[in-house]
């Protein structure tokens, strides 16, 4: 998977937008942006994915760069269950070696202060 | 709304014991996943499979580990010999196909070597 950058840290006020950028200029063609979060001690969850348009869901919204050399999550109203480590994954439709696993960075820890 | 399930949740050991981890993936779902997390650091990929068996791994899973799908429904991860360093979180996932569509994870089996 191609190389995804993130700041290692956010804060948010509750009940504000957040905005999650990721930076992945190397990405090609093939590669979906997928975002995952993980809450303290649980699992990985995953958020949203796309490819080129813009992504809405019940959790959150991803805005894609036309150049899609970067993107960003949001999260429309910040509460404190958003309080998660989220992680911007890009991941190849090709169904080759790597295609089947997810590659997890550091990821951004999000803080919501109330 | 269907969920991936971990047995059990805390495993303690003695070093050079053998363990077996057991998860419960998502019923259509057709591949499953074993990753760690040592404390503190990045979720780390193990292993993915897939039609009964393995189709992809990682450095990590080495000769000491094994997995299994021993009956329609538990997915198991076996460690031979486990050492100090293999104390760490370990998720299960499962996704309905590789490629772009999103994994599903369990909430984790904690595994402390002693």
């Amino acid at each position: 998977d191609a190389k995804t950058t993130q700041p290692n840290s956010m804060e948010s006020n509750e009940e504000e937008p957040v905005h999650l950028p990721c930076n992945h200029s190397t990405i090609s063609g093939t590669d979906y942006i997928h975002w995952y979060r993980q809450l303290p001690s649980q699992g990985p969850e995953y958020v949203i994915h796309g490819l080129t348009s813009n992504v809405n869901n019940r959790m959150a919204s991803l805005a894609i760069a036309e150049d899609r050399k970067s993107s960003t999550l949001i999260l429309h109203r910040a509460t404190l269950r958003d309080a998660a480590v989220y992680y911007c994954i890009l991941r190849s439709t090709y169904s080759g070696a790597g295609s089947y696993q997810l590659t997890f960075g550091k990821g951004t820890k999000l803080s919501v202060i109330p | 709304e269907p969920e991936v399930t971990q047995t059990p949740s805390h495993q303690v050991t003695q070093m050079g014991q053998e363990v077996i981890l057991r998860c419960v993936p998502i019923s259509n779902h057709l591949y499953f996943y074993w990753y760690r997390q040592i404390l503190g650091q990045k979720v780390e990929f193990l292993v993915s499979f897939y039609n009964n068996e393995i189709s992809e791994k990682s450095e990590i899973f080495d000769d000491q580990f094994s997995v299994e799908r021993p009956d329609g429904s538990n997915f198991t991860l076996k460690i031979r010999s486990t050492k100090l360093e293999d104390s760490a979180m370990y998720f299960c996932a499962s996704s309905e196909s590789s490629g772009y569509n999103e994994q599903f994870f369990g909430p984790g089996t904690r595994l402390t070597v002693l």
